[in-house]
């Protein structure tokens, strides 16, 4: 059993188009980070939240962390093909337990 | 600045055969940690290390040892291989509270057992 789920699992969408990508679970975390990976690598970290209910930017990149630290989302604003990747969630349960979700890969059309 | 070093890049083996995967980091992190990557599985946890010296099993170490002699090196040793170790094998580590502060990851071992 998965403790985090991600959706959509595959994600296609245009040059331009907002995507919003979720990351769900039903065990509480005391922190929830979220990576990028492109093929060959090793995921790369883009944020971290802590806080319930905290919203972070980085740049066209919006997220958010649910008020119970059960969930996240993460919102891309006029997505661009260097945003093609896997996208990966990932719960910490402590210092030094990182649960990662199943990741979604989204494709960006120019 | 290296970061995280992974070696092989590839690797194919036998069933039964054993090997080393190696993983070096020059960041001085204390915690380092071995994942392993399936298609729709996402990373699960192998070991981990808090520390030289200190080593405690993940969510999936059945097949898999570690050692920790230097804050640096962190391998992970396959005993005898079989084909349901064939995945993408990443190393990570991070400072102290690394589940806040975010994990370095290298860049994989790609491993096929036949």
């Amino acid at each position: 059993t998965q403790l985090l789920e991600q959706s959509p699992q595959f994600l296609s969408i245009q040059e331009g188009e907002n995507l919003t990508v979720y990351c769900n679970s039903s065990s509480v975390f005391s922190s929830l980070q979220w990576y990028r990976q492109e093929p060959g690598e090793g995921p790369v970290l883009l944020v971290t939240v802590v806080t319930g209910g905290e919203v972070k930017k980085l740049k066209r990149l919006t997220f958010q962390f649910g008020d119970a630290r059960k969930d996240s989302s993460l919102h891309i604003t006029a997505a661009q093909p260097g945003d093609t990747g896997l996208y990966l969630c990932a719960g910490a349960r402590g210092a030094n337990n990182l649960f990662f979700g199943t990741g979604t890969r989204l494709t960006v059309i120019p | 600045n290296a970061g995280v070093t992974q070696t092989p890049k590839f690797q194919v083996l036998k069933t039964g055969q054993s090997m080393t995967l190696q993983c070096a980091q020059d960041m001085n992190h204390e915690y380092m940690s071995w994942y392993r990557q399936d298609p729709g599985m996402g990373l699960r946890l192998i070991h981990y290390s808090v520390g030289a010296g200190i080593t405690d099993q993940g969510e999936v170490p059945n097949g898999y040892n570690v050692s920790r002699s230097t804050t640096e090196d962190f391998p992970l040793r396959l005993l005898s291989a079989a084909p349901s170790q064939t995945s993408v094998y990443f190393c990570a580590s991070s400072p102290p509270q690394g589940s806040y502060y975010g994990y370095t990851f290298g860049s994989g071992t790609r491993l096929t057992v036949v």
